[in-house]
């Protein structure tokens, strides 16, 4: 049974960072794309980031890019992101999600989420 | 950016009604097109991708149809484990969700 554990979601102020972890089980980890979805209650769902089972390709959302960075330990079975310049829209639940294939934004398995809170 | 839209916002509907979900992209994302299931608190769940594969465990009383600039998902007959919210989401250019379609007890 696939399992995906999210850790790392907490308060932070306006421009702190935080990084998101996400502990997978239960498939072979480094054959399928990762991703990190976010949802909050105004905009919706929204694809923030993907990176390829085999580390070699990213993507990200125009309003993340050059502020997170998604990256995978495939020894570890673990997808990190790293979020640094923190605005108060990026307040909301965080999923990360496994992908049916090596790369894709798709999602056929998804964590529980942690929550993200951009505030002072 | 592909933006998308679903119709309607919200849906009434009773247990054993067939429900249909449309959705619509701005431009074409050819058949990139998956459908998710969510429930309050929990996250959403695959229903259906391409366009039209369901998956695995999901019944079969969805289904999905369209390509291009329009999809859209049908419930056979509704079921009461079937009140939720529905995203469309094209996965042709990155991605993007549509709004969500509540389903709802009439």
């Amino acid at each position: 049974e696939v399992q995906l554990l999210e850790s790392g979601g907490g308060l932070v102020q306006p421009g702190g960072s935080l990084r998101l972890s996400c502990g997978a089980s239960g498939f072979t980890f480094s054959g399928y794309a990762m991703s990190w979805v976010r949802q909050t209650p105004g905009k919706g769902l929204e694809w923030v980031s993907v990176i390829s089972g085999d580390n070699v390709k990213t993507e990200y959302a125009d309003s993340v890019k050059g502020r997170f960075t998604i990256s995978r330990d495939n020894s570890k079975n673990t997808l990190h992101l790293q979020m640094n310049s923190l605005r108060a829209e990026d307040t909301a639940i965080y999923y990360c999600a496994k992908g049916p294939f090596n790369w894709g934004t798709l999602g056929d398995s998804w964590g529980q989420g942690t929550m993200v809170s951009v505030s002072s | 950016d592909i933006q998308m839209t679903q119709s309607p916002s919200t849906l009434s509907a009773s247990v054993g009604d067939r429900v249909i979900i449309t959705c619509r992209a701005s431009q074409s994302s050819r058949s990139s097109l998956a459908w998710y299931q969510q429930k309050p608190g929990k996250a959403p769940k695959l229903l259906i991708y391409q366009g039209s594969t369901l998956q695995s465990a999901v019944p079969s009383r969805f289904s999905g149809s369209g390509s291009g600039t329009e999809f859209t998902l049908t419930i056979s007959s509704l079921q009461p484990d079937d009140f939720a919210t529905y995203y469309c989401q094209q996965y042709h250019d990155f991605a993007t969700f549509g709004p969500g379609t509540k389903v709802d007890i009439k």
